[in-house]
């Protein structure tokens, strides 16, 4: 079975400062990861997916996520901070063969003037 | 684009009513998913179906039931809605193991 731990359920940051929002996952097979964002009153929108290609996948508005399988980790950066960013944040992991798709139970973001 | 949507944004219902969900996917996908969403939870799974009239439970399936009758829709029915099944609840759909789009959401508050 696959799981993830988001690490931080709340994060905040200054405009124009870097974001890190973390993410730990376990899997027995081969996963695949994504990263999606949640705007208030709204539905997710997807920002990034790894399925075992580049281990640096670049995704929507700026962010970013590193797949580093021997720290279980794929953490979300973007290197500046804007007010727009200001969400709920979902690292999910699925096995690459079906679509049982695991999510973290969320990260604020704050962003501050 | 993909365009997944939900036939509620809000909804208030009394305990015990009869309530249905509706989610319409506008891309031929052949999977569709109704989470709930909870502070804390992230999303769980309540039901999942790969196909018409086909359904799978999820991790939650407790007090919910689901129907396919064609590729586009997919409906979420909750017999006998109860206070602790006020919550958000996200419809998704996806091309066989691709990657899932939601809906908006309906947020629903059962008296």
């Amino acid at each position: 079975a696959q799981s993830v731990t988001q690490l931080d359920s709340h994060v905040s940051v200054s405009e124009g400062t870097p974001v890190l929002l973390r993410c730990n996952y376990s899997s027995s097979y081969s996963p695949s990861l994504f990263w999606y964002v949640q705007h208030p009153n709204k539905g997710l929108q997807l920002l990034l997916k790894y399925t075992s290609a580049a281990t640096l996948v670049k995704g929507i508005n700026g962010f970013e996520a590193e797949f580093k399988k021997s720290e279980t980790s794929f953490h979300l950066t973007k290197p500046s901070a804007h007010m727009s960013d200001a969400a709920e944040y979902f690292c999910v992991v699925s096995l690459t063969y079906n679509n049982d798709m695991r999510f973290g139970a969320g990260t604020r973001l704050t962003v501050k003037p | 684009d993909v365009k997944v949507t939900q036939s509620s944004r809000y909804l208030v219902k009394r305990t015990g009513e009869k309530v249905f969900l509706e989610c319409v996917q506008d891309m031929d996908h052949e999977n569709m998913f109704w989470y709930r969403q909870d502070p804390g939870l992230g999303l769980r799974l309540i039901y999942f179906s790969y196909d018409v009239k086909m359904k799978e439970k999820g991790d939650i399936p407790e007090g919910y039931s689901v129907s396919r009758e064609k590729k586009e829709r997919f409906s979420l029915i909750l017999e006998s809605a109860s206070t602790n099944q006020t919550s958000m609840y996200l419809c998704a759909s996806s091309r066989h193991t691709d990657t899932q789009y939601f809906g908006p959401g309906t947020r629903l508050t059962v008296l």
